[in-house]
C-alpha cells in the first residue's frame, strides 16, 4: 500500500542550527515526492518537489531535499534555520488513483518544527 | 497568497444546520480538490474534480456534498454533520489532474460542529 512516514512528530532546534526532517515512503512505482509547509492558520505551501533527474532538489526559503531510492527516503534539509521557519512540514507522494488519471497526494502525518532563539 | 481563496475562514455550526464552504481559484487551473485535515489524522483527500466533472469520491459520507459549477469555483455543502467532522477543510487546485501537476492550497476553513 502507498504510504508516507514522518518519524518525528515534533522537532525543536535553535535558530542558526541545521535542520533535517525525515520522510520515508512506500510506493511501488516511480515516486513523485513533495514537501509542503503549513504555518499556523494557513494552508499548505509547496517547498519543493522531485519527479526525476538530479536527486538533490532545491526549493524555496533555502530548503533542499535529497531523494534516496535505496532507502525510500526524501529528507528535507536546511543549513541554518530562521525563527520564521517554525511551522508544520508535510511530506507527500503523488500517486495514480485506483481509477487512474489523477494526482492523489498521500501525506505523512507531519512534523511540527519549533525554533528557539 | 491570493491564488486559491476559501470562505469562510471559520465556521461554527450545529448538527442540524446546513452550510456551504466556498473555494475559488484564480490560477486558470482545471482540477480542484477538497481535503480534510483533522488533529489526529493525516490529510485526507475527499473529492477531486477535473474539468468540472467529479473523478473521485473517496468514500466520503453523503452529509458532505460537493459542487463544481465551473473550473474556478468549488463548493462543499454540509448538512447534519457530526462533532467528529470538526476539522480544517482545505481546497486545492492544479493545472490538470495528472500525477505531476502540483497542487496549490487555499488557507482552509476551520469548521467546528457543536
Amino acid at each position: 500500500a502507498q504510504s508516507v512516514t514522518q518519524p518525528d512528530i515534533h522537532i525543536t532546534v535553535s535558530e542558526g542550527a541545521s535542520l533535517e526532517l525525515r520522510c520515508n515512503y512506500s510506493y511501488g512505482a516511480t515516486p513523485y515526492l513533495f514537501w509542503y509547509v503549513q504555518s499556523p492558520g494557513q494552508g499548505l505551501q509547496l517547498l519543493l518537489k522531485y519527479f526525476s533527474g538530479d536527486t538533490l532538489v532545491q526549493g524555496i526559503k533555502g530548503f533542499e531535499a535529497e531523494f534516496k531510492r535505496s532507502q525510500s527516503s526524501f529528507n528535507l534539509r536546511k543549513p541554518s534555520v530562521h525563527w520564521s521557519d517554525a511551522a508544520e512540514y508535510f511530506c507527500a507522494v503523488g500517486a495514480h488513483s485506483i481509477s487512474g488519471g489523477y494526482n492523489k497526494l498521500i501525506f505523512g502525518a507531519g512534523t511540527r518544527l519549533a525554533v528557539h532563539p | 497568497e491570493t491564488g486559491v481563496t476559501q470562505t469562510p475562514r471559520h465556521l461554527v455550526m450545529g448538527m442540524t444546520n446546513k452550510k456551504s464552504l466556498k473555494c475559488e481559484q484564480h490560477l486558470g487551473h482545471n482540477a480542484m480538490y477538497w481535503y480534510k485535515q483533522s488533529a489526529k489524522k493525516p490529510l485526507e483527500l475527499m473529492f477531486v474534480y477535473s474539468l468540472e466533472e467529479r473523478v473521485e469520491n473517496n468514500s466520503v459520507p453523503s452529509r458532505f456534498s460537493p459542487e463544481c459549477p465551473n473550473s474556478s469555483h468549488l463548493f462543499l455543502h454540509l448538512h447534519t454533520l457530526q462533532p467528529e467532522d470538526s476539522a480544517l477543510y482545505l481546497c486545492a487546485s492544479s493545472q490538470d489532474s495528472g500525477v505531476t501537476d502540483t497542487q496549490y492550497f487555499g488557507p482552509g476553513t476551520r469548521l467546528t460542529v457543536l
